[in-house]
């Protein structure tokens, strides 16, 4: 069963530094692209980035692109978000998700459950 | 960019609902479809505009190509009712690739 399970959301203060994390089971990570995917509480999704397989290549949202760094780490079947500069815009559920391939232009097949950051003083 | 309509829909249980999808510029059939409950991971429903995803019950169908699409939901249950999604997976770079949601509440 393919499973993703994020943590380290929490409430920060503005112009604060946090990074996220998720754990991948239930496929082999490194044959696919992962995604970071938000969701601003009562707002739609949006995409924030991806990394390629083996973490050669990243992409960024214009929102996002200069503050937070993605990676990952095949051996520990982990993704990595680490973001930097955070406003209370960034107060949203961060999802990681994978995509249906090692392809940079696909579909989610699967999601995690999300984890919380609260940007806030 | 993808615009889905209406932003709220109220259907009836055991009633269809059929949820719209539009992009502004053609992405063949390179479309997918999600349900979204809160506190819930997101759900792969539908990918290539008409493929139901692993373990989707029938009702849920996907149709379209090019730039209009739609999601129908046959025989409403009440496990249903939720923000349904759409995506696109043809233009480069991904951002603005999810419609801005339409949920689906109980009339």
């Amino acid at each position: 069963e393919v499973q993703l399970v994020e943590s380290g959301g929490a409430v920060i203060q503005p112009g604060g530094s946090l990074r996220l994390s998720c754990v991948a089971s239930g496929f082999r990570f490194d044959d696919y692209a992962m995604h970071w995917v938000r969701q601003v509480p009562g707002k739609g999704l949006e995409w924030l980035s991806l990394i390629s397989w083996d973490g050669a290549n990243s992409y960024y949202a214009d929102s996002v692109q200069g503050r937070f760094i993605i990676s990952r780490d095949n051996r520990k079947n982990s993704l990595y978000l680490e973001m930097d500069s955070l406003g209370p815009d960034d107060t949203a559920f961060y999802f990681c998700a994978k995509g249906h391939t090692s392809g940079y232009l696909e579909y989610f097949d699967y999601w995690g459950m999300g984890t919380l950051v609260t940007v806030s003083s | 960019v993808l615009t889905q309509s209406p932003a709220t829909l109220s259907v009836s249980p055991g009633d269809r609902a059929t949820l719209s999808c539009r992009a502004s510029q053609s992405v063949t059939t390179n479309l997918a479809w999600y349900q979204h409950k809160p506190g819930q991971a997101p759900r792969l429903l539908i990918h290539g505009a008409s493929t139901r995803a692993t373990g989707v019950p029938a009702r849920f169908s996907g149709s379209g190509s090019g730039t209009e699409f739609t999601l129908t939901i046959t025989s409403l249950q009440s496990e249903d009712f939720a923000v349904y999604y759409c995506q696109q997976y043809t233009n480069w770079p991904p951002k603005n690739t999810f419609g801005q949601g339409t949920k689906l509440e109980i009339k």
